[in-house]
C-alpha cells in the first residue's frame, strides 16, 4: 500500500534555529497538507498547497512558517526561527483528486529546547 | 470557520460493552466526516468515514451515524477490546474548505479486560 514518507522522525533543535521537515507524498496525489499535534492535544491544521501554491492556511502558519514542493517529489515545512511552543508531532498528509481520504505520514516530533 | 466538537474527552467500558462517542460540527457546508483512530506515539489511521449523502455506515464491530439536521456524528463500537483503547479524533471537510479536515478535541477510549 503506498505510504507517506516523513524524516527526520524526530528532531531537537535549540530555539531560535531554522528546521526544515520533509515529506515524500503518494505519487500520484495532488493534494497535500501540514498539521500539527501538540502533546496532549486535537491535530490542527496548518497548511494546504495545491499546484504548486498555498490554497489555504490557518492562524498558527504565520510568517515564520513556509512551505515548498521544490521537486516532483518532496514536500518541505520551514520553520525560520523556532520558539518553544514549536514543540509538536507534525504530520504531513497527501491525498488524491476527487477524494476525500487522507494519507497520514508517520510524523516528525520536534522538540524546540 | 468550522468547529467541531467531540465528547466526551475519556471513556471507559467493561471488554464486551459498547462505546459511544458524539461530535457536532458547526459548518452546514461541510459533507465529509472521517473518525480516526491513534495509538501513543503513532499517525492517526482513518478507521471509518461517513458522506453527507447517507445517514449510517457500518463496518464489522465500527458504525458511525450522521444527522445532518442536527450538525452531529457519532462513532459507535461494539464488543469492545483491549486492543481498541486509543485516542479517537472525528473531523470534518467540506469541499468549500479545500478539503482541510478540522478535528475534534479527541476522546480517550480504555477498555478494561
Amino acid at each position: 500500500e503506498p505510504e507517506v514518507t516523513q524524516t527526520p522522525s524526530h528532531q531537537v533543535t535549540q530555539m531560535g534555529q531554522e528546521v526544515i521537515l520533509r515529506c515524500v507524498p503518494i505519487s500520484n496525489h495532488l493534494y497535500f497538507y501540514w498539521y500539527r499535534q501538540i502533546l496532549g492535544q486535537k491535530v490542527e491544521f496548518l497548511v494546504s498547497f495545491y499546484n504548486n501554491e498555498i490554497s489555504e492556511k490557518s492562524e498558527i502558519f504565520d510568517d515564520q512558517f513556509s512551505v515548498e514542493r521544490p521537486d516532483g517529489s518532496n514536500f518541505t515545512l520551514k520553520i525560520r526561527s523556532t520558539k518553544l511552543e514549536d514543540s509538536a508531532m507534525y504530520f504531513c498528509a497527501s491525498r488524491a483528486p476527487g477524494d476525500h481520504g487522507y494519507t497520514f505520514g508517520s510524523g516528525t516530533r520536534l522538540t524546540v529546547v | 470557520g468550522e468547529n467541531v466538537e467531540q465528547h466526551p474527552s475519556t471513556l471507559s467500558v467493561q471488554e464486551g460493552d459498547s462505546a459511544v462517542i458524539k461530535c457536532t460540527y458547526s459548518d452546514s457546508a461541510s459533507n465529509y466526516f472521517p473518525w480516526y483512530k491513534q495509538e501513543l506515539g503513532k499517525r492517526p489511521q482513518l478507521i471509518i468515514d461517513i458522506r453527507s449523502n447517507v445517514g449510517e455506515k457500518k463496518d464489522q464491530r465500527i458504525a458511525v451515524t450522521l444527522n445532518k439536521t442536527a450538525k452531529h456524528f457519532s462513532l459507535h463500537i461494539t464488543e469492545t477490546q483491549p486492543e481498541d483503547s486509543a485516542v479517537y479524533f472525528c473531523a470534518a471537510s467540506g469541499d468549500n474548505q479545500g478539503g482541510k479536515l478540522i478535528f475534534g478535541q479527541g476522546t480517550e477510549l480504555s477498555v478494561k479486560p
